[in-house]
């Protein structure tokens, strides 16, 4: 069964700072794999996917993440954080060959100092 | 475009009851999933219907049921209301999927609680 694993809970950054996300998962095969950003009291939103080719993938926002085989690993990264940036973060993972029963992480918790 | 639209934003029960929960997908999109947001669970995939079917289903009791009518919308219903249901329960459409590239997006939830 595919399962993801985020071991950061909360991470605190000062703004203008540079982030990263960790993301691990495992699944047999290439996953298709997401992150996700979810505001208080709002929905998830898409920052980016991969499915296949280039390993590093931009996303919205400035957010970009690298997809390492080797390490089962998804991170997420930004190279200056903004107060807005200030939210709960969630990598998914998803069966290849369709991207139904999306498989969530526990999230981090993105606070924002100034 | 409009997004993924759920409805009502609040829902507040009592233990028994039962709850019916709205969502509307994004113009073009065939399929529907629910995940419950429970405090302490995490996000968890309750049900995937599309064109019209129940094409997966997570791990919840069959108190969890719904459906999804002609216009691709879908409804959550929510048997025998207990305490621990108590959750922002999240619904997201997509294309249909199969091996497309075809990301799920989510609506803004409709937030369960149960008295």
């Amino acid at each position: 069964a595919q399962s993801v694993t985020q071991p950061d809970i909360h991470i605190t950054v000062s703004e203008g700072a540079s982030l990263e996300l960790r993301c691990n998962y495992s699944y047999g095969a290439t996953p298709y794999l997401f992150w996700y950003v979810q505001s208080p009291g709002q929905g998830l939103q898409l920052l980016l996917k991969y499915f296949s080719g280039d390993t590093l993938v931009q996303g919205i926002k400035g957010f970009e993440a690298e997809f390492k085989r080797s390490q089962s690993s998804f991170n997420l990264r930004k190279p200056s954080v903004h107060w807005s940036d200030a939210a709960e973060y969630f990598c998914a993972v998803a069966q290849t060959g369709t991207a139904s029963k999306l498989t969530f992480g526990t999230g981090t918790r993105l606070q924002v100092t100034l | 475009e409009a997004g993924v639209t759920q409805s009502p934003t609040h829902l507040i029960k009592t233990r028994g009851q039962q709850a019916t929960l709205r969502c509307s997908p994004i113009s073009g999109h065939t399929s529907v999933y629910w995940y419950q947001q429970a405090l302490g669970l995490g996000l968890q995939f309750l049900l995937w219907y599309d064109e019209g079917e129940e094409r997966n289903r997570g791990n919840f009791p069959p108190r969890f049921s719904g459906r999804q009518f002609p216009n691709y919308s879908s409804e959550l219903n929510v048997n025998a209301l207990e305490l621990e249901d108590s959750a922002l329960y999240l619904c997201a459409s997509s294309f249909r999927t199969a091996g497309a590239d075809q990301p799920q997006h989510f609506g803004d939830g409709t937030r369960l609680s149960i008295l």
